[in-house]
């Protein structure tokens, strides 16, 4: 089943934008990951956030973590077409047994050029 | 360093023949993953290993889905006999056993007939 739900389901957007996605979950979690997906390849872990941080950067990267609204966001600053992916949160479970991930159905973006 | 490989990376069956896949994980990594993708969702756990055991094969069907990690490095993932449902992308990942970040391997598409 399903831990995440990533929003919105698509966005599109011009090359030099920034792009937000957001992830909601359900239960309680020790912390929470993005990871990013090009066409017909695998996952690529891009940052990890625990749950005791509140945000984190990584380059053009910043992750928003309110563990008081189970919610995450991602923003993907001054945007480039290689960052057209699907992008996914994945949680790392209290209790669902360690290092074991339940991803969301992810967020499809396209970076206009 | 090389990252997870697998193979083949498409394969097309009939329905009700048997078909496996192969995953050879990043060097010393001892916890290795299967997952499953259906098309316009998040991976979804099918079995976690730790070195050669099994520790968590909750979501492996059973009747019909077989894997093993002889020697604690490769894996071979078997479905027999295929059902039409089975097509997807099964996707290869591995770790270090106290990292909770995961390295995916490429994906084999399966096309079941």
């Amino acid at each position: 089943s399903q831990q995440g739900e990533e929003d919105p389901q698509a966005l599109s957007i011009q090359e030099g934008e920034n792009a937000t996605m957001n992830c909601s979950y359900k239960t309680s979690i020790n912390n929470l990951q993005w990871y990013r997906q090009n066409s017909g390849r695998g996952l690529v872990h891009l940052i990890l956030i625990r749950s005791n941080e509140r945000e984190k950067h990584s380059g053009r990267l910043r992750v928003t973590l309110d563990t008081s609204k189970k919610s995450s966001s991602l923003l993907i600053t001054a945007s480039r077409a290689a960052d057209t992916a699907s992008y996914f949160c994945a949680t790392d479970r209290r209790g669902a047994g360690s290092y074991q991930l339940t991803f969301g159905k992810g967020t499809k973006l396209s970076v206009i050029p | 360093e090389a990252g997870v490989v697998q193979s083949p990376r498409y394969k097309i069956i009939e329905k009700k023949q048997p078909v496996a896949f192969w995953c050879n994980p990043i060097s010393g990594h001892n916890t290795l993953y299967w997952y499953l993708q259906n098309l316009g969702q998040g991976p979804e756990l099918l079995i976690r290993y730790e070195n050669e055991e099994a520790v968590d094969d909750s979501q492996l069907p059973k009747d019909r889905f077989s894997a093993e990690r002889l020697k604690g490095v490769d894996s071979t993932l078997k479905i027999q006999p295929a059902e039409l449902g089975d097509s997807a992308v099964y996707l290869c990942a591995s770790s270090y056993l106290i990292s909770n970040e995961q390295f995916f391997g490429p994906g084999t598409r399966l096309t079941v007939l």
